[in-house]
């Protein structure tokens, strides 16, 4: 079993739609948990970094975190063509050098 | 903020040549980068961890001597693929932890390697 699960997708939704993109973990000592945006052929772009439990809002983006669960999940409102791209869920413990474990990424297409 | 930069963004070389990848941190420095590879439709692979002034530290399975990692500088380390074959054709990522007590990692544009 993976540390870190994440349905690779892919994910098709149309323009303005809410869209939920989530993961599942294995380990309880992770405490950072992040959400990156990776388009084709480019490096990751961070959206969101946060800290154990509780809810993070950033635009139209929000981040949730449920340690109870080992559930992370990221909310994408009002979604737009030019957020079509591969989302990756990344994690902490906070120690191992700052390792990140990552999971397999999520493909997401917004339909025009 | 927390701009890294990659160079070259693609390189192809012949078979059994070696390849530099640099990695920059342009705005801040960074103790400890990272390098990783990717296949396509795939997840990133940590190869390495690097901190400035010390020797990397090497994943499972990955071998040291083809992959040579040099963390110079608090802003610049370099991966040398030594001895490059077909296989090694991959994207290759750097990133960069901004400092201390934070685990958010910035990344690189990436390097395409196409080994013929």
């Amino acid at each position: 079993q993976k540390e870190v699960e994440q349905d690779p997708g892919p994910l098709s939704v149309p323009e303005g739609a809410i869209v939920s993109l989530n993961c599942t973990y294995s380990n309880s000592a992770f405490q950072y948990f992040m959400w990156y945006r990776q388009y084709s052929r480019k490096g990751p772009e961070l959206l969101m970094y946060t800290y154990s439990s509780g809810n993070k809002e950033d635009g139209r983006f929000t981040a949730q975190v449920d340690k109870s669960s080992k559930y992370i999940s990221l909310f994408i409102r009002d979604s737009q063509p030019s957020d079509s791209a591969t989302y990756l869920c990344a994690m902490s413990q906070g120690n191992q050098g700052g390792k990140l474990i990552f999971g397999q990424g999520t493909e997401l297409s917004v339909k025009p | 903020g927390a701009v890294v930069s990659q160079h070259p963004s693609w390189v192809i070389c012949k078979s059994g040549t070696s390849v530099k990848i640099e990695c920059r941190s342009l705005d801040f420095q960074a103790t400890t980068m990272f390098w990783y590879r990717q296949f396509p439709k795939q997840s990133l692979m940590l190869m390495a961890t690097s901190n400035e002034g010390s020797k990397a530290t090497y994943e499972q399975g990955v071998e040291k001597d083809k992959f040579l990692i040099n963390h110079a500088s608090l802003t610049l380390s370099t991966l040398t693929v030594t001895s490059a074959h077909p296989e090694d054709s991959s994207f290759y990522i750097c990133s960069a932890r901004v400092r201390t007590g934070r685990y958010e990692q910035y990344f690189g544009p990436g390097t395409r390697l196409t080994v013929t």
